[in-house]
């Protein structure tokens, strides 16, 4: 079973400030991990995915997170936020090779603001 | 558009109504994932199908909704006699069968929403 935390609802950072989201997960087995982004009344896109390679990860827009199995987590930063980047986050994990299909146990979100 | 197709994008119903909503999945897809999202809350799984197959629906509530994907047409989500705490946006992916093209992630649909009067 999985399962994963994120701390904070809501985060407001100032344009061109650090980003920080953060993400704890449980897995009984290797997972992988995702961060996926939602802008109002839209689906999700994937921002970047840990799958068993390198433990720090790029992804889309600028975003990185870094995967630190004996702290199971997977924060999400991005060093200088853009107005653009206002938008909910969603962690999620998989049972990766133990799984059977990609389901997928989203967090909360974190519901980014961007200040000017 | 390639990716995955979700209809209709706004449903209105009356307690008591039935909503249907559709996916297609994304081509070369044929692993489907339902999941809904209330207001001011994560996604939560519902179901997941393969072709004429449903392979777990361990989030799905015992009365009311059901979910099929047969082997032509889209896959289906239905729920009988909605209910206002149905009002919810609900969200399909898709991912290709396991193997190398499968790298992991799912693929999700703009999602349809529901609003129950």
């Amino acid at each position: 079973a999985q399962s994963v935390t994120q701390l904070g609802s809501h985060v407001s950072v100032s344009e061109g400030a650090l980003v920080l989201l953060r993400c704890n997960y449980s897995s009984s087995v290797p997972p992988y991990l995702f961060w996926y982004v939602q802008y109002p009344n839209q689906g999700l896109q994937l921002l970047l995915k840990y799958t068993s390679a390198a433990t720090l990860v790029k992804g889309i827009n600028g975003f990185e997170a870094e995967f630190k199995k004996s702290e199971t987590s997977f924060h999400l930063t991005k060093p200088s936020a853009h107005m653009s980047d206002a938008a909910e986050y969603f962690c999620a994990v998989s049972g990766g090779l133990k799984a059977a299909g990609n389901k997928l146990t989203f967090g909360g979100g974190t519901r980014v603001l961007v200040k000017p | 558009n390639a990716g995955v197709m979700q209809n209709p994008r706004h449903l209105v119903r009356r307690r008591g109504q039935e909503a249907r909503l559709r996916c297609s999945p994304m081509k070369g897809h044929s692993h489907v994932y339902w999941y809904r999202q209330l207001p001011e809350e994560g996604l939560k799984f519902m179901v997941y199908l393969q072709k004429e197959n449903i392979i777990d629906e361990s989030g799905m509530p015992k009365e009311r909704f059901s979910a099929e994907f047969p082997k032509e047409g889209p896959s289906i989500l239905r729920i009988q006699q909605v209910v206002r705490g149905d009002s919810a946006a609900y969200f399909c992916a898709s991912s290709p069968p396991t193997g190398r093209t499968n790298t992991g992630e799912l693929f999700f649909g703009e999602g349809s929403r529901l609003t129950v009067l």
